[in-house]
């Protein structure tokens, strides 16, 4: 299995809404991360868990909450979202050590609209 | 500060060869990475260098030059699916260990 799973794949909620985004990868990879991406931009990283544990917030609103229960899940709980959260979001793994070549996995994302 | 850079868009025509550049001024250096990204899908990794020189894979290579800051990924016999957006980054080391720097990615139309 090389994939990174995402679901769900499309997501509307309103801004009192709670949700959670989740992510799974069965390649036996210790780092994890999500993404925010807005059209004809880069990926911006958002948090960073590696073996578990939360290595790197890129000061993201608490509004986003990341969850590692374990090596191959990562959640990310939604609330309180702001119109301009609406993006999409991706999750990634890759081999940790922060060296090697292996890149980074990406899953397909899910397309969230805050209304 | 930390910048990569990269053209925004370019045009080629379907079997051509084409070359992205990209040059980088990061704080560290860890390895550069290519993605390719439809829109609206996720990036897929295309390819890495940490070392100078040539890395070819099939027809697609890319090239580094740490020494002057640059990359480029280099597409042969291209295809109109090729259309794409093709994002170069960059991996920091120490404190940047896990993180990647991105251009903003050149948006390349294959055209019949």
């Amino acid at each position: 299995d090389t994939e990174v799973t995402q679901t769900p794949k499309h997501l509307v909620m309103g801004m009192t809404n709670k949700k959670s985004l989740k992510c799974e990868q069965h390649m036996g990879h210790r780092a994890m991360y999500w993404y925010k991406q807005k059209a004809k931009k880069p990926p911006e990283l958002m948090f960073v868990y590696s073996y578990e544990k939360l290595s790197i917030n890129e000061s993201v609103p608490s509004r986003f909450s990341p969850e590692c229960p374990n090596s191959s899940l990562l959640n990310l709980h939604l609330h309180a979202l702001q119109p301009e959260d609406s993006a999409l979001y991706l999750c990634a793994s890759s081999q940790d050590t922060g060296t090697g070549g292996s890149g980074y996995t990406f899953g397909s994302g899910t397309r969230l609209t805050v209304v | 500060g930390q910048n990569i850079d990269q053209p925004t868009e370019m045009t080629a025509t379907e079997g051509a060869i084409v070359q992205i550049n990209c040059t980088y001024q990061t704080s560290g250096f860890n390895g550069l990475f290519w993605y390719q990204q439809h829109a609206g899908e996720a990036p897929t990794f295309l390819s890495y260098n940490v070392l100078d020189g040539l890395e070819e894979k099939g027809r697609f290579s890319s090239f580094l030059s740490r020494s002057k800051g640059y990359s480029y990924l280099l597409l042969k016999e291209l295809q109109m699916k090729e259309s794409a957006s093709y994002l170069c980054a960059v991996r920091g080391n120490a404190g940047n260990n896990r993180k990647l720097i991105w251009g903003l990615g050149t948006s390349l139309a294959v055209n019949p």
